[in-house]
């Protein structure tokens, strides 16, 4: 069974405006982080933002925000006012127990101006 | 802002050659990992790495590959014998500890097997 989802395999959002990348994950245990990594085309994996399965605030980090929703499993991503440089694919990955990172499929947006 | 290198950034080898991918973690982090993905596909792990020896690997790390940390600031994944199959982009990751903490990738080497 996949242990992360993301539903979306591409997304189209106007710049200035926000947008939402799905997650959904699968674990029974309870201590878990979940994150979101981006990968602009040049390719490298950037490091956005970090939820742990305990904290109980949404994660921020700048314009990322983590819409976490325990109890459906969820951990959606939400950009605010879209760049263009915010183009790329983006992965959400999870951690839980002694199991390593595992990765979703990804969700390519692209920003129009 | 200290970050994970990797060299090199392309490399380009026949079937049956043997290819050294290395990185250098951050240098107060302790556990180290190799993960790769082919093209279009996602991230997949191949192998956790913690004082200096193995912690976790995948189905995909067979005999072909090893991992060595010969110095206090390298860490190298190796194929022994590289086949088609092993095209894809290579990434290398560090992290202060291990259960939950952001683990921190390198920009990948890109290897492509003709």
């Amino acid at each position: 069974a996949q242990k992360i989802t993301q539903t979306q395999p591409g997304m189209f959002v106007q710049e200035k405006e926000a947008v939402t990348l799905d997650c959904t994950y699968d674990t029974s245990d309870q201590s878990y982080g979940l994150f979101w990594y981006k990968q602009p085309s040049s390719g490298e994996m950037i490091f956005l933002i970090y939820q742990g399965s305990y904290d109980e605030q949404n994660a921020t980090e700048g314009r990322y925000s983590l819409n976490f929703q325990k109890a459906r499993k969820s951990a959606n991503l939400v950009i605010s006012a879209s760049q263009l440089g915010d183009s790329a694919m983006y992965f959400c990955a999870m951690r839980d127990g002694n199991t390593p990172l595992v990765f979703g499929k990804g969700t390519r947006l692209s920003v129009i101006a | 802002e200290p970050e994970v290198t990797q060299t090199p950034s392309h490399q380009v080898t026949q079937m049956g050659q043997e290819v050294i991918l290395r990185c250098v973690p951050i240098s107060n982090h302790l556990y180290f990992y190799w993960y790769r993905q082919i093209l279009g596909q996602k991230v997949e792990f191949l192998v956790s790495f913690y004082n200096n020896e193995i912690s976790e690997k995948s189905e995909i790390f067979d005999d072909q590959f090893s991992v060595e940390r010969p110095d206090g600031s390298n860490f190298t994944l190796k194929i022994r014998s590289t086949k088609l199959e092993d095209s894809a982009m290579y990434f290398c990751a560090s992290s202060e500890a291990r259960s939950s903490e952001t683990q921190y990738f390198g920009p990948g080497t890109r290897l492509l097997v003709l």
